[in-house]
């Protein structure tokens, strides 16, 4: 199976409502989740993560949460706007190699 | 001032030729990624390099190989196209061991006929 399965693949909300996109990981050794933004037309860009020490981590109306005993991972954007709109992938890294592997991504659809 | 750029951005070619991507960084990272992303989206990388080590993901074919002429460069090199190359291609770069910060170029859309 996948080192790094992400859910939901589609997410469609109401701007104003909440976004919660998780991720599961297999390398218990895993210290570090980052989670990257891409817009349509654009590279990923890094928006948050969260070394394996810490539990939460905000920046704004983005969190990011970390269960390691559970070995899961979670974004959640609060008031979600129309700029939200783009692919989300967790990453971790897995198989002893430190160089991250992405999730399948999460496209996420504010509607105005 | 662009941190990572590709160049070209859209590269329709046939089958079976030879074609190569560049890719450079003026950020001063030492470590260079390229990643080929599918029509589903899914992000697979495909090499990372710094200068003591090249990584190389041992799905990719060796009718893909990375080129470095300098720390700011990487270029990629793809032989004997076939169709299932057809892909966006990124390429990233990180800075020591923050792998987990990686910077992404706009992508190369490559199209094989």
């Amino acid at each position: 199976g996948e080192n790094v399965e992400q859910h939901p693949s589609t997410l469609s909300v109401q701007e104003g409502d909440s976004a919660v996109i998780k991720c599961t990981y297999s390398d218990s050794a895993s210290n570090y989740f980052p989670w990257y933004k891409q817009e349509l037309g654009k590279g990923p860009q890094l928006i948050i993560d969260i070394r394996s020490n810490v539990g939460e981590k905000k920046d704004q109306r983005i969190a990011v949460t970390l269960n390691k005993t559970a070995k899961h991972f979670s974004l959640h954007i609060t008031e979600t706007q129309p700029e939200d709109s783009a692919v989300y992938f967790c990453a971790a890294p897995s198989g002893g190699s430190y160089i991250p592997t992405f999730g399948r991504g999460t496209s996420l659809i504010v509607h105005p | 001032d662009t941190a990572v750029s590709q160049t070209p951005k859209y590269l329709v070619t046939q089958m079976g030729n030879d074609k190569s991507i560049k890719c450079e960084q003026n950020l001063g990272h030492d470590t260079m990624y390229w990643y080929k992303q599918d029509s589903k989206k899914f992000l697979k990388i495909m090499f990372s390099y710094n200068n003591k080590e090249l990584i190389i993901n041992e799905t990719v074919p060796n009718r893909f190989s990375p080129k470095s002429p300098d720390k700011a460069h990487l270029n990629l090199h793809i032989n004997s196209l076939e169709l299932g190359d057809s892909a966006v291609y990124f390429c990233a770069s990180s800075q020591g061991g923050r792998y987990y910060e990686q910077y992404f170029g706009p992508g190369t859309r490559l199209t094989v006929t």
